[in-house]
């Protein structure tokens, strides 16, 4: 079984000012990992993924994340935050498993991050 | 191409009713799955279908709750008889399948509060 944990639940931040929300995973097999936003009411965007290749992922709106198997990591960053980026953020995982021969994914998500950005 | 459309986007039920929601993929797309997020929780995997087939429905609770979705409509959650500690929001995704190229557009949700 997979499990993510999201190691602040809340991080105030003043705007212009950088980020980093971060996200730990354990899995004892290989998986995919994302993060989504998630605005008020809103359903959930993603703003990136890591599947393979390159560990530094750059996204949309300016994130980025790196990933960092020796620490089971997945920590998204942006330089630069504006009050737009005001939401809450999930890292997700999925393994991509079989079932009557089709291949599906399911994501397995952490508590969320609220990111509220200041003045 | 409209995205994933979810009805309704709020839904009032009293204790015992049944709540059925809702949920449109995108256009092509022919795979489902349903979350539940809790309050002030992450969401968590209930339901992943493909058309007329349930594929995985390990998060789904063992009574009052199913899913389907047919050849031709939307996917629909029914729950029987809710309870309190079913109030949540329940968002529904949908893909063209899995793998690199691909992704999981979510709707909007339907929060559904039992009161």
């Amino acid at each position: 079984a997979q499990s993510v944990t999201q190691l602040d639940s809340q991080v105030p931040v003043f705007e212009e000012a950088p980020v980093e929300l971060r996200c730990n995973y354990s899995s004892s097999v290989s998986v995919y990992l994302f993060w989504y936003v998630q605005y008020p009411n809103q359903g959930l965007q993603l703003l990136l993924k890591y599947l393979s290749g390159s560990t530094l992922v750059k996204g949309i709106n300016g994130f980025e994340a790196e990933f960092n198997k020796s620490q089971t990591s997945f920590h998204l960053r942006k330089p630069s935050v504006h009050i737009s980026d005001t939401a809450e953020y999930f890292c997700a995982v999925s393994v991509i498993g079989n079932a009557g021969g089709t291949s599906y994914g399911k994501l397995t998500f952490g508590q969320g991050t609220i990111l509220t950005v200041h003045p | 191409n409209a995205g994933v459309m979810q009805n309704p986007r709020h839904l009032v039920r009293r204790r015992g009713q049944e709540a059925r929601l809702r949920c449109s993929p995108m256009k092509g797309h022919s795979h489902v799955y349903w979350y539940r997020q809790l309050p002030e929780e992450g969401l968590k995997f209930m339901v992943y279908l493909q058309k007329e087939n349930i594929i995985d429905e390990s998060g789904m609770p063992k009574e009052r709750f199913s899913a389907e979705f047919p050849k031709e409509g939307p996917s629909i959650l029914r729950i029987q008889q809710v309870v309190r500690g079913d109030s949540a929001a329940y968002f529904c995704a949908s893909s063209t399948g899995w793998g690199a190229n691909t992704e999981a557009f979510f709707g909007q949700g339907t929060r559904l509060t039992v009161v």
